[in-house]
């Protein structure tokens, strides 16, 4: 089947570090991929990771636990920049992106 | 730079009317491109796979007889909502894979917002 979740909203603190869970459950996987939404505006790219294990882009960080079907986006040093929906999506046996509802993150000073 | 371009931002026209919007990529070529609508505080759904020179394929749910779509050449993908009503206003948003690869990631078009009245 497909099935993937993630916290619908968070809220978070200038400055701090916040962490984006994401659970998934399928039968064939290629991958989880992260994206950041701003408000009425397309999705853009952050992250991609297959193996296991933490992937570091500047602030960004996404960590992958293939056999637990766990993800998680952390943001460190957050911005007022960053409010932002994260949408989290797998990809299948496929390669078919299965997309989460995304996270609003809200960013206060 | 944005590499996926598309065309129009907004659009608002009556009920049954057609729209064209219309997907290009920028300095390489998409084979594939894909269509994506988000309704608000929703997930992205996929549409339809748009694939150069040969028909779409389409979601289940989605019907391609409203829901045009032409992959003409190597750059341009289109997709007409044809006789819109307003349970079709949405943000409607194209990828594609600058990169060869099925599991490379998707870069968006800037969407476009329909509304229909």
């Amino acid at each position: 089947g497909q099935n993937i979740d993630q916290p619908t909203e968070m809220t978070a603190t200038e400055g701090a570090i916040v962490q984006i869970n994401c659970t998934y459950q399928t039968s064939g996987f290629n991958g989880l991929f992260w994206y950041q939404q701003h408000a009425g505006e397309a999705p853009t790219f952050l992250s991609y990771n297959v193996l296991d294990g933490l992937e570091e882009k500047g602030r960004f960080s996404s960590f992958l636990s293939r056999s637990k079907g766990y993800s998680y986006l952390l943001l460190k040093e957050l911005q007022m920049k960053d409010s932002a929906s994260y949408l989290c999506a797998y990809m299948d046996s496929n390669y078919q992106l299965i997309w989460g509802a995304g996270t609003k993150l809200i960013i206060k000073p | 730079g944005a590499v996926v371009s598309q065309h129009p931002s907004w659009v608002i026209c009556k009920s049954g009317t057609s729209v064209k919007i219309e997907c290009r990529s920028l300095d390489f070529q998409a084979t594939t491109m894909f269509w994506y609508r988000q309704f608000p505080k929703q997930s992205l759904m996929l549409m339809a796979t748009s694939n150069e020179g040969s028909k779409a394929t389409y979601e289940q749910g989605v019907e391609k007889d409203k829901f045009l779509i032409n992959h003409a050449s190597l750059t341009l993908s289109t997709l007409t909502v044809t006789s819109a009503h307003p349970e079709d206003s949405s943000f409607y948003i194209c990828s594609a894979r600058l990169v060869r690869g099925d599991n490379s990631p998707l870069h968006f078009g800037n969407g476009t917002r329909l509304t229909v009245t």
